[in-house]
């Protein structure tokens, strides 16, 4: 079964940093681009950052750029996303997902699976 | 950044009725247009990708149509289990973007 499974979500004060772990299973992951998706509490879905197969392409949403690094490590079939400077705005769920393509920037891109999410609440 | 559209907002509906979704595009984006559902607790599930083709596994009442800027999805007759939010997301360039949702609720 194809899967990703996220963890290290948490509540972490403003201005500090958390780092967002994917564990991937079920695919060959290195054939794949990788992203994270987020849903901030009644809002709807936002793409974060996405990675190719080969980590030679790298995006990011501008809410999140110079903040946020996206990482994989395709011997232990793992996706991260460090997170620093953290804000209140970034509070959600953190969704890892696989793309259709090793790449993202073509188009005709879709996103399957997801993972089940993993919270991540900045708060004093 | 292509901005996504997506009406209603929110919809009630009854188990046995056929509901259209609709996506607008801030710019032509082909047929690179898909879409999720969303439940509760849930991770989020592709339902439709390139405008109209039925992603493995999911109910034939599902369709999407639609080109250019202009989409929809289909359920032909709501299933209790079909309740859920729904989002379209373009795939045409990045950054990635995805309406705003459409809740569809139980009347």
């Amino acid at each position: 079964e194809v899967q990703v499974v996220e963890s290290g979500g948490g509540l972490v004060q403003p201005g500090r940093s958390l780092r967002l772990s994917c564990a991937a299973s079920g695919f060959t992951f290195d054939d794949y681009a990788m992203h994270w998706v987020r849903q901030a509490p009644g809002k709807g879905l936002e793409w974060v950052s996405g990675i190719s197969w080969n980590s030679g392409y790298i995006d990011y949403a501008d809410s999140v750029k110079g903040r946020f690094t996206i990482s994989r490590d395709n011997a232990k079939n793992s996706l991260f996303l460090q997170m620093n400077s953290l804000r209140a705005e970034d509070t959600a769920f953190y969704y890892c997902v696989k793309d259709r393509y090793g790449g993202f920037d073509s188009g005709s891109n879709w996103f399957d699976p997801w993972g089940q999410g993993t919270l991540v609440t900045v708060s004093s | 950044d292509i901005q996504m559209t997506q009406s209603p907002s929110s919809l009630s509906a009854s188990v046995g009725d056929r509901v259209t979704i609709t996506c607008r595009a801030s710019q032509s984006i082909s047929d690179y247009l898909n879409w999720y559902q969303h439940q509760p607790g849930k991770a989020p599930r592709l339902l439709i990708y390139a405008a109209s083709s039925l992603q493995s596994g999911v109910p034939s009442r599902f369709s999407g149509s639609g080109s250019g800027t202009d989409f929809t999805l289909t359920i032909s007759s709501l299933q209790p289990e079909d309740f859920a939010t729904y989002y379209c997301q373009q795939s045409f360039s990045v950054p990635p973007t995805f309406g705003q949702g459409t809740k569809l609720e139980i009347k």
